[in-house]
C-alpha cells in the first residue's frame, strides 16, 4: 500500500460547482497534511496545510482531516476554470510523503 | 514573499557530461530539498539538506550528490548524466516550525540529457 493514495482523475466540475478532492494515508503517526496546486508546466505552490481533525477554512478552499479514518480532503467552491490544475497531497512525517495527485478539470 | 530560484528552466546536457542545478532561497530556510518530477511518477526526493554540511540522503541518491556550503545556496550534481535522468527538477525550501513544515518550490528546471 503507498504511504499516500490519491485518485488520478482527471475529476471534472462544472464551473460553480464543488469540487472535492481525497487522500488517504497509512501512517497514523503522520503529523501535519499539506495541499498543493500545480499547473501544467509549474512548480506545487501550497494551497494550505492541516494538522487538527475536523475543518480548516481559507476563502474557497477548506481543508478537511480524519485522522481515524486516515484521510484528508479538500473541498473548493465556486469552481472557476482557473482552479483547473493537479492537486497534491503531503503529509509530514520527518520529511513529506507525497502523492501522485488528482487532475482536476473545471469546465465553463 | 519567500522566493526559490533555480539557475536554470531548460538545460540540454550530454550523456556522460557532469551537470550542476543551483538553487538559491532568500528566506534564511533551514531545510532545503531536491526533488525530480516525472509523469505517473509523482515528486521524488532525491537529496534533502536541514543545515550547512549537512545532507541526508531522500528516496532516489543513486547518480546524484548534493552541496550545501552556505545556508542559502543548495547545489545538485549529477556525476555522470544519462538518459534516465532527463526529467524535471524542483528545488524546495522550508522552515522548521512545529507542525507546520511547508515546502517552498523553485520555479525547476528542465533537464534533457541526449
Amino acid at each position: 500500500q503507498k504511504e499516500v493514495e490519491q485518485n488520478s482523475g482527471p475529476l471534472s466540475v462544472p464551473e460553480g460547482a464543488i469540487a472535492s478532492l481525497n487522500c488517504t494515508y497509512s501512517d497514523r503517526g503522520s503529523q501535519s497534511f499539506f495541499w498543493y496546486r500545480q499547473y501544467s508546466g509549474k512548480s506545487p505552490e501550497l494551497i494550505m496545510f492541516i494538522y487538527s481533525n475536523g475543518d480548516k477554512e481559507d476563502g474557497r478552499f477548506t481543508a478537511q482531516l480524519n485522522k481515524a479514518s486516515q484521510y484528508v480532503s479538500l473541498l473548493i467552491r465556486d469552481s472557476q476554470p482557473s482552479d483547473s490544475a493537479t492537486y497534491l497531497c503531503a503529509l509530514r512525517n520527518r520529511k513529506l510523503i507525497w502523492g501522485l495527485g488528482t487532475s482536476l478539470a473545471v469546465n465553463p | 514573499d519567500v522566493k526559490v530560484t533555480q539557475s536554470s528552466r531548460y538545460l540540454v546536457k550530454r550523456t556522460g557530461e557532469k551537470v550542476f542545478l543551483e538553487c538559491v532561497q532568500d528566506m534564511d530556510h533551514e531545510n532545503m530539498f531536491w526533488y525530480r518530477q516525472d509523469p505517473g511518477l509523482g515528486l521524488r526526493l532525491i537529496y534533502f539538506s536541514y543545515d550547512v554540511k549537512m545532507k541526508e540522503k531522500g528516496d532516489i541518491p543513486e547518480g546524484y550528490s548534493v552541496s550545501r556550503e552556505k545556508k542559502e545556496r543548495f547545489s545538485l550534481i549529477l556525476e555522470s548524466a544519462s538518459t534516465n535522468q532527463t526529467s524535471m527538477y524542483l528545488c524546495a525550501s522550508s522552515l522548521v516550525q512545529g507542525v507546520s513544515y511547508e515546502q517552498y518550490f523553485g520555479p525547476g528546471t528542465r533537464l534533457t540529457v541526449t
